[in-house]
């Protein structure tokens, strides 16, 4: 099944304890992104990634970092989790970016509790 | 002033209702538009992507009005299974998500 997977689901931690969330894709998409989701603002992009070791900031990227060393993985670190960043994130991922027609593919989301 | 907005809702509607939902967007030179559906705690999913010609899915009618930056997406024959909140989205050079409108369909 064509699927985006995000590990883990839900995680509380506490503030300065490093953290990954991990995000796969099986569609072979080269282009991979995160999203972050708070009340009233929507989704905001935090990186976002063409290709292998190819990955650029989106609107939110302070306090996080992203890798992408293999073209079905695109994890998000946070080095440092602040309460500020308490939200639930979506990794999305899509064939080759967000022009033209194509559609976005979201994993089912992680919920981050930072105390 | 947001660069796309919505109405937030909760639109209450009952069975059967036929419902509307507005964006709207700055940008001019925004290039593609789409619907997403988002059901409670879950991950966003492709509703329907938006023509100016008007596009047509079942039940589900999108509009889009270049002149006035606006989009609008009719649901008719409302069911149970369309509570749900939908986002609106824009590509300019990238994608921008609305906050979406909340639509809750009553027996």
């Amino acid at each position: 099944e064509a699927q985006v997977t995000q590990n883990p689901r839900y995680l509380i931690t506490v503030t300065g304890k490093k953290l990954t969330v991990t995000c796969s894709q099986n569609m072979n998409h080269e282009y991979m992104s995160w999203y972050r989701q708070d009340p009233g603002l929507g989704l905001r992009q935090i990186y976002y990634s063409m290709n292998v070791e190819v990955t650029d900031k989106g609107d939110v990227p302070e306090g996080y970092k992203v890798s992408r060393k293999e073209k079905r993985n695109f994890p998000l670190i946070l080095e440092s989790p602040s309460p500020n960043q308490t939200s639930l994130y979506f990794c999305a991922s899509s064939l080759y970016g967000t022009g033209g027609e194509e559609t976005q593919y979201f994993g089912p989301g992680t919920r981050l509790l930072v105390l | 002033r947001k660069e796309v907005e919505q109405d937030p809702g909760p639109f209450n509607v009952p069975e059967g209702a036929t419902v509307a939902f507005n964006c709207t967007y700055s940008n001019s030179a925004s290039q593609s538009f789409f619907w997403y559906r988002q059901d409670c705690r879950k991950e966003p999913k492709l509703l329907m992507s938006v023509y100016s010609s008007g596009n047509e899915d079942g039940r589900f009618t999108a509009q889009l009005n270049r002149a006035s930056q606006y989009i609008s997406l009719l649901i008719r024959d409302s069911k149970l299974s369309d509570s749900a909140t939908y986002l609106c989205v824009v590509n300019t050079d990238k994608l921008i998500f609305g906050t979406g409108t909340r639509l809750q369909v009553f027996p």
